[in-house]
């Protein structure tokens, strides 16, 4: 059975560092790319970017370039999302979600992970 | 970039009623494009994908038509299940887009 298993809800303050994860289980981890989508309480889907494991080859939104990095574990089978100065502006739940074997996105999700950004 | 516009914004039916939601792309997506569903407080859930093709244990009431730049997503007999938020989104070329999605109320 494909899972994908997010880390825990993070309450952080603005400027701080945050990393957060997707660990799958099921599957063949390097063979299938992994898309991180943000939502904002109350508002739409964003699609951020993806990743492919194998090679660790990512593409970015352009709302997004430089504003999070993206990263994936061959060993423990797990991707990540991360910021290295967070905003209130961050505040929102990000979901990770695997393509298919035809790379078409949105197979499989995570449960979501929710980020506060708060002073 | 392609910009993905879905309408209604948000629509009000009745268990039973037929529903279709439309997407326009900014430019031809060839068939590209996927459909999802959103329940409050849960995840997305890929209802069809490319743009004709039902996804495995998705109802045969859902069905999605469309290519190049019109695409569409009917309920053909809502359901009390159905009333969730729906969104398309394109999977032509990077980066990828969401539309602004549709919210199926009950009348």
């Amino acid at each position: 059975e494909v899972q994908l298993v997010q880390s825990g809800a993070e309450l952080k303050k603005p400027g701080e560092s945050l990393k957060i994860s997707c660990t799958v289980s099921g599957y063949s981890f390097t063979n299938y790319w992994i898309a991180w989508v943000r939502q904002v309480p109350g508002k739409g889907l964003e699609w951020m970017g993806v990743i492919y494991p194998g090679d660790s080859n990512t593409r970015y939104s352009p709302s997004f370039q430089g504003q999070v990095t993206m990263s994936a574990d061959k060993s423990t089978t797990t991707a990540y999302l991360q910021w290295s100065s967070l905003k209130a502006s961050d505040t929102a739940i990000y979901y990770c979600a695997r393509h298919d074997v035809h790379q078409r996105p949105g197979e499989y999700w995570g449960q979501g992970t929710l980020v506060t950004v708060s002073s | 970039d392609v910009q993905m516009t879905q309408s209604p914004s948000s629509l009000s039916a009745s268990v039973g009623d037929r529903v279709t939601i439309t997407c326009r792309a900014s430019q031809d997506i060839r068939d590209y494009l996927g459909w999802f569903q959103q329940v409050p407080g849960k995840a997305p859930k890929r209802l069809i994908s490319p743009a004709s093709i039902l996804q495995s244990g998705v109802p045969s009431r859902f069905s999605g038509s469309g290519s190049g730049t019109e695409f569409t997503l009917t309920i053909s007999s809502l359901q009390p299940e159905d009333f969730a938020t729906y969104y398309c989104l394109h999977h032509d070329s990077y980066p990828l887009t969401f539309g602004g999605g549709t919210k199926v109320e009950i009348k």
